[in-house]
Formats: structure tokens, C-alpha cells, sequence
């Protein structure tokens, strides 16, 4: 199974802060590689799959991006509307398999 | 637009069957995989299995001896059954439609969740 590593498990920024999450995989997973936002008493959201292709209707200011089995999720200018768990997952494998998730809380 | 709506029990008993329905609107079971996917409370997501093709299925290792997801194209839902639980498996399940092509694999559609408890 691939495993997926997730950091930080939280954070808190202001509005208008650049934030940064890391996801690593164990092993290459391609760019099948999805992020999800989740906000509490929801489903999850899509935002970025294949690494890095913006689902259609989410704000620019989100972006993601690979570097081997590094993967980075960045919101270039934190918004009030951002807070919410963040979860990214793989489809490489037949098991998928999600991070553990960042917490994102918007002073 | 595609719409998926879980329904069931938001109760059963530890060692009986959880069973929960997902109804699809607005788009076909034919066309796509489809999932479930489990959140125990505070807790992060864990896939438990899909299907495709409208009858082939795959399923998380770590539930395999318990789950069956079947499908009923004729009414475009499909089902979960999960076996023997206990109340490590009270969670909000969600079912969700996943788009696979050549170069891109993700779950684009969820419904709202439903939360199943198991206790007595």
C-alpha cells in the first residue's frame, strides 16, 4: 500500500497569508495525485487533481504542484472562506488511499 | 448535474450488517466508478471500495471479508453491505463518483454523508 504523509496537521494564518501544505507519498504515484478541501459537517471538496489542474469553479489562489513524491498545495492569499480540513489522496494504486489531513484555521 | 444521495439506518447493532443506498441523479452508473468512502468522527478519510463497469469491484484490504458493494442500474443506485461490525465502523459514509481517464484519476462528485453509529 502506498502510504501518504501529511504536514502540518494544523496550521493558523491570517487573511492574506501564503500558506503551504505537504503531502509525500511512499513511493511515485505519478501525478494521480488529488487535493481535497473539507469543511466541517460537508463532503470534501475537489480542488487540484493530477497534481496540478485546478478543478473548474475553485479560486485561482489555490495551486499545487509536484517534486517527485513531493507534493505541495498553496494558497497564494488566505481567505476567511479557506478554513477546513485538507486532505490529498492518491489514485495511482488500485487502493487509494488520503493524508491524515491539515487542519486550516483562519485568524 | 450529477447528484448522489446516501440513505440507510443511522443505527445497527455490533455484530449485525450495515446496508446503505446511494441514488445517483442526473447522470448514469454506466458511465463512471463509483465509491464509497468512510470519516469516523474527527477522523480522516478511508476508501472502502468502488466499482465500474456497473459490476466490477475492488475493495480496501482491510475490509475485504466484510464488504459487498452491488448495483442496480435499472434504479441507478448501488449499495454497501458491511459485515459483522463493530463500533470501530460508526462513521459518516459517503459515496462519491470517481472520473478515470489515460492521465487522471479523482472523486469529483460526493454525496452529503451519512452518519451510521453501532451500539446496542
Amino acid at each position: 500500500d502506498i502510504q501518504m504523509t501529511q504536514s502540518p496537521s494544523s496550521l493558523s494564518a491570517f487573511v492574506g497569508d501564503r500558506v503551504t501544505i505537504t503531502c509525500r507519498t511512499s513511493q511515485n504515484v505519478s501525478n494521480y495525485l488529488n487535493w481535497y478541501q473539507q469543511k466541517p459537517g460537508e463532503a470534501p471538496n475537489l480542488l487540484i487533481y493530477a497534481a496540478s489542474t485546478l478543478q473548474r469553479g475553485v479560486p485561482l489562489r489555490f495551486t499545487g504542484s509536484r517534486s517527485g513524491t513531493d507534493f505541495t498545495l498553496t494558497i497564494s492569499t488566505l481567505q476567511p472562506e479557506d478554513f477546513g480540513t485538507y486532505f490529498c489522496q492518491q489514485t495511482f494504486n488500485a487502493a487509494l488511499s488520503f493524508g491524515g489531513g491539515t487542519k486550516v484555521e483562519v485568524k | 448535474q450529477v447528484q448522489l444521495l446516501e440513505s440507510g439506518p443511522g443505527l445497527v447493532k455490533p455484530s449485525e450488517t450495515l446496508s446503505l443506498t446511494c441514488t445517483v441523479s442526473g447522470g448514469s452508473l454506466r458511465s463512471h466508478y463509483y465509491s464509497w468512502i468512510r470519516q469516523p468522527p474527527g477522523k480522516g478519510l478511508e476508501w472502502i471500495g468502488y466499482f465500474y463497469d456497473s459490476g466490477n469491484t475492488r475493495y480496501n484490504p482491510s475490509l475485504k471479508s466484510r464488504v459487498t458493494i452491488s448495483v442496480d442500474t435499472s434504479k441507478n443506485q448501488f449499495s454497501l453491505n458491511l459485515t459483522s461490525v463493530t463500533a470501530a465502523d460508526t462513521a459518516v459514509y459517503f459515496c462519491a463518483r470517481r472520473i478515470v481517464t489515460t492521465s487522471e484519476d479523482y472523486f469529483d462528485r460526493w454525496g452529503q454523508g451519512t452518519l451510521v453509529t453501532v451500539s446496542s
